[in-house]
């Protein structure tokens, strides 16, 4: 069973920073893309970050380059986001997913929730 | 940005009857469109991907058509679990991907 479980997430002041983790399980971590994919209540769902299998290559939407980093440990099958100055735009629920195909998202995890709050 | 407009906002049906739900892309996507599935304090789930084909486990009630601009995703007959919000999603031209706004099926 393919399971992938989020976690990190919480509430941070405006130009704070948080990272957040996302743990495979049920299938090769290491020959799956991966992504980061947001839900707000302003923009509702919003794609923030791909990663290749290797990690040797990585896209971001234009709101978060500069800002935040996908990484991976496939020895760990653990996927990363770090978050820097956060904005309050940034918050809402954060899900990790696999990407079968260039790109769409067949599993997602549960999703962590991220608040960018005074 | 490809913008992605989604018709109705809420579709108010019965058990049993048929659903039909639009997509539309400011641009060509081609076949390249996804469709999803959301209830209340779930992750989304794939129904529908390159734009007919249903993803694992998902029943034939469910149908995805169209291609380049217009697509409809369609449900034969509601079951009670159907109602939900779906959206579809394009990976034709990017960065970025983009999702449309979401079409809630609600009961009548």
């Amino acid at each position: 069973e393919v399971q992938l479980v989020e976690s990190g997430g919480g509430l941070v002041q405006p130009g704070g920073s948080l990272r957040l983790s996302c743990v495979a399980s049920g299938f090769t971590f290491s020959r799956s893309w991966m992504s980061w994919v947001r839900q707000t209540p302003g923009k509702g769902l919003e794609w923030v970050a791909n990663i290749k299998e290797d990690g040797s290559e990585e896209y971001y939407v234009d709101s978060v380059r500069g800002r935040f980093t996908i990484s991976r440990d496939n020895a760990k099958n653990t996927l990363f986001l770090q978050m820097n100055s956060l904005r309050v735009e940034d918050g809402g629920k954060y899900y990790c997913a696999r990407a079968p195909r260039l790109f769409d998202w067949d599993y997602w995890g549960q999703g962590t929730p991220v608040t960018v709050s005074s | 940005e490809t913008v992605l407009t989604q018709s109705p906002a809420t579709l108010s049906l019965s058990p049993g009857e048929r659903a039909t739900l639009s997509c539309r892309a400011s641009e060509s996507v081609g076949s390249y469109l996804a469709w999803y599935q959301q209830k209340p304090g779930q992750a989304p789930r794939l129904l529908i991907y390159d734009a007919s084909n249903r993803a694992i486990d998902i029943p034939d009630r469910f149908s995805g058509s169209g291609s380049g601009t217009d697509f409809t995703l369609t449900i034969s007959s509601l079951e009670p679990e159907d109602f939900a919000v779906y959206y579809c999603q394009q990976r034709s031209n990017w960065p970025p991907l983009t999702f449309g706004g979401g079409t809630k099926v609600e009961i009548k």
